[in-house]
């Protein structure tokens, strides 16, 4: 199994373009995460998805967006980047479980840098 | 406001000494406490989930503590390794849903 994957690891963007980052899953897992890591601060959620088909906002939403087409994959969109965009960015996966005793499985990241 | 907050933010500590990472949170309702390394780089990896009944949960040379009702944690890392250098980050699930994320604190361990 290869877990989480994320593509791309690194990219470079100029103010204003556009990209879409991938994270795919062979674990079968019903829900996915995107997060944003930046220095000094502790991950925040970007949006999720609770299955195939479904997509919900997280705590920083804005500037981004998501689709779920299938269960495996779970694509981040920026439309137009910014460089407050510039982050190391994570997605995970789980399985849900009562009392949301779950263990997050975690991607290694995409790097991405707004000029 | 719900927040976790980790302590020290930094540490080093020699090859095979024992340390202990602090985490007080403020998140309610509570659901269980994890704890995650990442490795410079990498994605973050889970070492324990505590549910509010659990006061220890140990893995390999790491144990976590967890007092409920001081909202309190702890993990302690025992006999150090240089493989030890990395981000540790408590984590604190809130009422099943969202998971709120700690600063991390980052341990150098030294030969």
């Amino acid at each position: 199994n290869a877990g989480v994957t994320q593509t791309p690891k690194f990219r470079v963007l100029k103010t204003g373009q556009s990209m879409t980052l991938l994270c795919a899953q062979d674990m079968n897992h019903e829900y996915m995460y995107w997060y944003r890591q930046d220095p000094g601060m502790g991950l925040r959620l970007i949006h999720y998805s609770v299955g195939e088909g479904t997509t919900a906002k997280g705590e920083v939403p804005d500037g981004y967006n998501v689709s779920r087409l299938k269960k495996q994959n779970f694509l981040l969109g920026l439309e137009s980047a910014a460089p407050s965009q510039t982050s190391v960015y994570f997605c995970a996966s789980t399985r849900p479980t009562s009392g949301g005793y779950n263990e997050q499985f975690f991607g290694p990241g995409t790097r991405l840098t707004v000029l | 406001k719900n927040q976790v907050e980790q302590s020290p933010q930094s540490l080093i500590i020699l090859e095979g000494k024992n340390c202990t990472l602090q985490c007080n949170y403020t998140v309610s309702p509570f659901s269980n406490l994890r704890w995650y390394k990442q490795d410079t780089g990498r994605g973050p990896v889970s070492l324990t989930i505590m549910t509010f009944s659990e006061n220890t949960k140990s893995n390999g040379r790491y144990t976590a503590t967890l007092d409920a009702d001081t909202k309190q944690s702890s993990l302690h890392i025992t006999a150090s390794q240089l493989s030890d250098s990395a981000s540790y980050i408590c984590v604190v699930n809130q009422a099943g849903t969202a998971l709120i994320f700690g600063k991390g604190t980052t341990l150098s361990v030294s030969s």
